[in-house]
């Protein structure tokens, strides 16, 4: 079946600008993960959602990051007022359920000019 | 808070050799998971190996297997036979038994394949 998908790809931004990544997971998964991987931090986590439960947002770097998750599949991460520190690859991973196997998908690399 | 470190951030065997990727971590948790993930260039992230930290006996996986000492907070992962596909960023991570298993990874190992 389909793996995690995320859109875009790439993204170029200038600094003071919003941005939308998303992430489609796998159909039926019911935990979705958002990392950051960036030179300086390396891989970090950012927030989880499980199910219909209030997301667990405590790896959130500032309050200009903010995600959602409709109807239990689709999430989209939002970075508002981009600034050059928030240039990394933000990645995000599903699984069946909070134990088990996290499944990434390709990343969105954003770039802050 | 949990703390994973990997010591060599670049690692190079020849092809058909086995090497060993270093990790140990910090945790005041009895229980827990281990994982070895690998990146290539495509940048996604594929898990070669998980271990629970409650099993004794050391996960195997064809070519990859990892030796766990609990008491020294150690995880290295050894491939054998390694093939050029091999050639990848290795990650260490740790997570949670219970909830959300919120992975916190090391920085990563850098493994180049010889022909």
């Amino acid at each position: 079946g389909a793996g995690v998908s995320q859109s875009p790809s790439n993204k170029v931004t200038e600094k003071g600008k919003d941005v939308e990544l998303r992430c489609d997971p796998i159909s039926g998964h019911t935990a979705l993960y958002w990392y950051r991987q960036s030179l300086g931090q390396g891989l970090e986590f950012l927030i989880y959602f499980q199910g219909n439960s209030a997301p667990d947002k405590s790896g959130l770097p500032s309050d200009r990051f903010s995600a959602e998750r409709t109807g239990g599949s689709v999430s989209t991460l939002t970075i508002q007022r981009t600034q050059q520190e928030d240039s990394a690859v933000y990645l995000c991973a599903s699984s069946l359920g909070p134990q088990d196997t996290q499944y990434f998908g390709p990343g969105t690399r954003l770039t802050v000019l | 808070a949990q703390t994973v470190t990997q010591s060599q951030p670049e690692m190079s065997v020849q092809e058909a050799e086995t090497v060993t990727l270093s990790c140990t971590y910090d945790t005041s948790e009895s229980d827990y998971y281990l994982f070895w993930y690998k990146q290539p260039p495509s940048r996604q992230m594929i898990l070669v190996i998980r271990q629970e930290a409650y099993k004794q006996q050391n996960a195997t996986e064809n070519r990859f297997s990892v030796n766990f000492q609990k008491a020294a907070k150690s995880f290295s992962l050894k491939i054998s036979d390694s093939q050029l596909g091999d050639a990848a960023m290795y990650f260490c991570a740790y997570g949670l038994i219970q909830g959300a298993q919120k992975l916190v990874f090391g920085q990563g190992t850098r493994l180049t394949i010889n022909p």
